[in-house]
């Protein structure tokens, strides 16, 4: 069964830093790209990155280019991003997604149940 | 980025009614169309990938059509079950960009 766990978000400040991780398991990692959607209180979904297989191509969404990084571990089966210099307007539910292929735009097939990063002082 | 709307915003419908929800890209995207549903506190689902290919294990009243700009998401007979905000998804071009979601009621 495919599972994907989200961890480490919370209150912080505008301007610091968060690391968020989602744990997969329940497929081969290594073989499908992954993504993070985030969806802020009572709105519609947004993209915010995606990485491929490999971690060879990576995106953003323009909103948080410069400030997020989306990483991956395929020993660990784990997704990461880092997000610094946060604004009140990335408060929202992070979701993991894995897609059905390894490319970097594509279709998100099974998700996580997300974890809420709040941005407020 | 391509833009994405969605029609009506809302709807309300009776059990075994069709319900037809609509889904226009700002520009051509072929077939790279999603259906998502999301039900009230839970993560989205994955319904319908490339305009009309079901998702394994999705119940067949379910449908998808079009191509090009205009798509088509069907509900051949609503049940209870069913109410949920319904989302389109592109993935043409980076970056993905979603429609603003159709929520379904009962009547």
């Amino acid at each position: 069964e495919v599972q994907l766990v989200e961890s480490g978000g919370g209150l912080v400040q505008p301007g610091r830093s968060l690391r968020l991780s989602c744990a997969a398991s329940g497929f081969t990692f290594d073989d499908y790209a992954m993504h993070w959607v985030r969806q802020a209180p009572g709105k519609g979904l947004e993209w915010v990155s995606g990485i491929s297989w490999n971690s060879g191509s990576i995106g953003y969404a323009d909103s948080v280019k410069g400030r997020f990084t989306i990483s991956r571990d395929n020993a660990k089966n784990s997704l990461y991003l880092q997000m610094n210099s946060l604004r009140a307007e990335d408060t929202a539910l992070y979701y993991c997604a894995k897609d059905l292929g390894i490319a970097v735009a594509g279709t998100y097939g099974y998700w996580g149940q997300g974890t809420l990063v709040t941005v407020s002082s | 980025d391509i833009q994405m709307t969605q029609s009506p915003s809302s709807l309300s419908a009776s059990v075994g009614d069709r319900v037809t929800i609509t889904c226009q890209a700002s520009q051509d995207i072929s077939n790279y169309l999603n259906w998502y549903q999301q039900k009230p506190g839970k993560a989205p689902k994955l319904l319908i990938y490339d305009a009309s290919n079901l998702e394994t294990g999705v119940p067949s009243r379910f449908s998808g059509s079009g191509s090009g700009t205009d798509f088509t998401f069907t509900i051949s007979s609503l049940q209870p079950e069913d109410i949920a905000t319904y989302y389109c998804q592109q993935y043409d071009n980076l970056p993905s960009t979603f429609g603003p979601g159709t929520k379904v009621d009962i009547k």
